[in-house]
């Protein structure tokens, strides 16, 4: 059972306009959110989290969006940049500290120039 | 500091061989995680431990599947016997303590086909 979901295997967008990367999850108990980069042939890298009494978090271009009554997340980047090109993982964690990083199942990002 | 260490990075066995894959965890971290990828189910944790001690084996898809963590600075996860199912990349990861809301540093990964 896939507790936390990215339906979008792929996402395609031009420079400098706006990225949109969605995850939902169906745990009501997960209370922080994660979402982490990856590019070919490397270990994927964390990017920016967010707590689940805050519904926003913003980092310079990446800004992190929760609606906990929808149990959905967004990674928003602007603007894109060709850079920004990578498979993105959406994480979800809490119910006791344990340690343990539920992931979706990635999107990949392609900014064209 | 070199992060995490993964190796190998690729490997490529026959079906019903043995497979070691290692991991040196980034120095005075105390957590260190196994995690498995596929396009089908992204990312999975098989397993974590703290301190060295298995906190959480519940990922590990079968008894086929095994790891220890001798001491702070490595471990292993061992497949015997290797099937072509288990073709992925592994993942290793560690962060500086116990506990969900620490980062994660992951390693470059390896790259296991099973022929």
């Amino acid at each position: 059972d896939q507790q936390v979901k990215q339906n979008s295997p792929s996402l395609s967008v031009q420079e400098g306009r706006i990225s949109i990367l969605n995850c939902d999850y169906t745990n009501s108990m997960f209370d922080y959110f994660l979402w982490y980069k990856k590019y070919p042939a490397e270990g994927p890298t964390f990017l920016i989290s967010i707590s689940s009494i805050k519904d926003k978090n913003e980092d310079g271009r990446f800004t992190v969006f929760l609606n906990k009554s929808a149990k959905h997340l967004s990674l928003h980047i602007v603007p894109s940049q060709p850079g920004d090109s990578a498979v993105y993982f959406c994480a979800a964690t809490g119910s006791g500290n344990t340690g343990k990083l539920i992931f979706g199942q990635g999107t990949t990002l392609q900014v064209k120039p | 500091d070199a992060g995490v260490i993964q190796s190998p990075r690729h490997e490529v066995t026959e079906m019903g061989q043995e497979v070691t894959l290692r991991c040196k965890p980034i120095s005075g971290h105390n957590s260190l995680f196994w995690y498995r990828q596929t396009m089908m189910r992204g990312l999975e944790l098989l397993i974590y431990f703290n301190n060295n001690v298995p906190i959480d084996d519940s990922g590990m898809p079968e008894d086929r599947f095994s790891a220890k963590m001798p001491n702070a600075s490595f471990s292993t996860l061992k497949i015997q016997p290797s099937e072509p199912r288990d073709s992925a990349v592994y993942f290793c990861a560690s962060s500086l303590s116990f506990g969900s809301y620490n980062e994660q540093f992951f390693g470059p990964g390896t790259r296991l086909t099973v022929l």
